[in-house]
């Protein structure tokens, strides 16, 4: 059964760090390209970073660029999005998706996580 | 960046409906466009990609069109698991999603 299980989400103060995780089963992890995507209370979807297989490409949206950082570990099957600086507009439900196409990285979502719950507030 | 845009917002319809959703691109994405089901408190599921592919499962009462900058996502005849929001995504350049289109019940 391939599964997406997202983990590490919580409330965070302004300016404060967070990491995300999101471990994979079910699939050859290390064979796809995956991606975070976000959405705000009540907002639609915002795709956020995106992670090559090998880890060797990765690109941000504009938002987040300079602040977010995703890594993958292939041995643990396991996905991360480091969260530096959080700021108010980063509240958000992050989920973390699985490309449709082994090697690619930019490719539609088959598979998502059940998101996680990111809160900033002081 | 590529921009997307949805119509209607929100569409109000019946059970039995033939139901039609317009997504329009900034710029020509070929067909690089994905269509998805989300319902309240629920991640998102793929319907179509590459503009009119089915993906595996899904009812084929969705059939997705279109093709350059211009998209619609079509129910044939709408079932009560349709109430949901869709969006379109494109992902020639990098990923995009459209605002959303609620579908409730008239």
């Amino acid at each position: 059964h391939v599964q997406l299980v997202e983990s590490g989400g919580g409330v965070v103060q302004p300016g404060r760090s967070l990491r995300l995780s999101c471990a994979a089963s079910g699939f050859t992890f290390s064979s796809y390209g995956m991606h975070w995507v976000r959405q705000a209370p009540g907002k639609g979807l915002e795709w956020v970073a995106v992670l090559s297989s090998d880890g060797s490409n990765k690109y941000y949206a504009d938002s987040v660029k300079g602040r977010f950082t995703i890594s993958r570990d292939n041995s643990k099957n396991t996905l991360y999005l480091q969260m530096n600086s959080l700021r108010a507009e980063d509240t958000a439900v992050y989920y973390c998706a699985k490309v449709l196409e082994q090697r690619l990285a930019i490719d539609v979502f088959d598979i998502w996580g059940q998101g996680i719950m990111v809160t900033v507030s002081s | 960046d590529i921009q997307m845009t949805q119509s209607p917002s929100t569409l109000s319809a019946s059970v039995g409906d033939r139901v039609t959703i317009t997504c329009r691109a900034s710029q020509n994405i070929n067909s690089w466009l994905a269509w998805y089901q989300q319902k309240p408190g629920k991640a998102p599921q793929l319907l179509i990609y590459k503009a009119s592919s089915l993906e595996s499962g899904v009812p084929s009462r969705f059939s997705g069109s279109g093709s350059g900058t211009e998209f619609t996502l079509t129910i044939s005849s709408l079932q009560p698991g349709d109430f949901a929001t869709y969006y379109c995504q494109q992902y020639k350049f990098y990923l995009t999603f459209g605002p959303g289109t609620k579908v409730d019940i008239k």
